[in-house]
């Protein structure tokens, strides 16, 4: 079993969609979580950290299930420039090391 | 925000030649770096773990000898390919932990370097 799993997608969505990203981990001592934005061929930039308790960020709203070791992304209102692969990364657990899922890839067309 | 600065951006070289990769903090010391690298369609994986002023911690499968990471000062850490070879032609993606803050477990990429290997 991967560390990380993502559903790869693509997910293909009209503009002002409602579109939800799954994640789950398996090391239950895993500390932080993330979702991470990357476009293609460049470096991924950080959207948002997740926490227990949920937190939002304009259209995007972030979720951490930890007994069910899941973790969603929920972007409302979806734009063109949305468009990208979303990487749900798992941090901690016995010593700093960052894990990376593979990628959800989003396609928001008009 | 943090920066972290890669260069080159880009770079394509001949079969056997090395190629050094640069990592700069731009406005934070970094003890630790990060590099990783990325194929086409894949997720990143994490070569090594680069320590400031101590050797590199390299990932499973990785071969130390043949990607060299010296971190010499807070703010520089370097990746060289030696004799590299088409099967290495990859992005390759280094980040660093911000020290001086709360929230220390948020990295910040660099923004890749793509290596071309003919």
């Amino acid at each position: 079993r991967k560390e990380v799993e993502q559903d790869p997608g693509p997910f293909n969505v009209p503009e002002g969609a409602t579109v939800a990203f799954n994640c789950t981990y398996s090391n239950s001592a895993s500390q932080s979580f993330f979702w991470y934005r990357q476009d293609c061929r460049k470096e991924p930039k950080l959207l948002m950290s997740v926490y227990s308790s949920g937190n939002e960020d304009g259209r995007f709203t972030a979720q951490l299930n930890r007994a069910s070791q899941y973790i969603s992304l929920l972007i409302r209102d979806s734009k063109l420039s949305d468009s990208a692969t979303y990487l749900c990364v798992v941090n901690g657990g016995g010593g700093f090391k960052t894990i990376f899922g593979a990628g959800t890839r989003l396609f928001v067309k008009a | 925000g943090a920066v972290v600065s890669q260069h080159p951006s880009w770079v394509i070289c001949k079969s056997g030649t090395s190629v050094k990769i640069e990592c700069r903090s731009l406005d934070f010391q970094a003890t630790t770096m990060f590099w990783y690298r990325q194929f086409p369609k894949q997720s990143l994986m994490l070569m090594a773990t680069s320590n400031e002023g101590s050797k590199a911690t390299y990932e499973q499968g990785v071969e130390k000898d043949k990607f060299l990471i010296n971190h010499a000062s807070l703010t520089l850490s370097t990746l060289t390919v030696t004799s590299a070879h088409p099967e290495d032609s990859s992005f390759y993606i280094c980040s660093a932990i911000r020290q001086d803050r709360a929230s220390t477990d948020t990295q910040y990429f660099g923004p890749g370097t793509r290596l071309t290997v003919l």
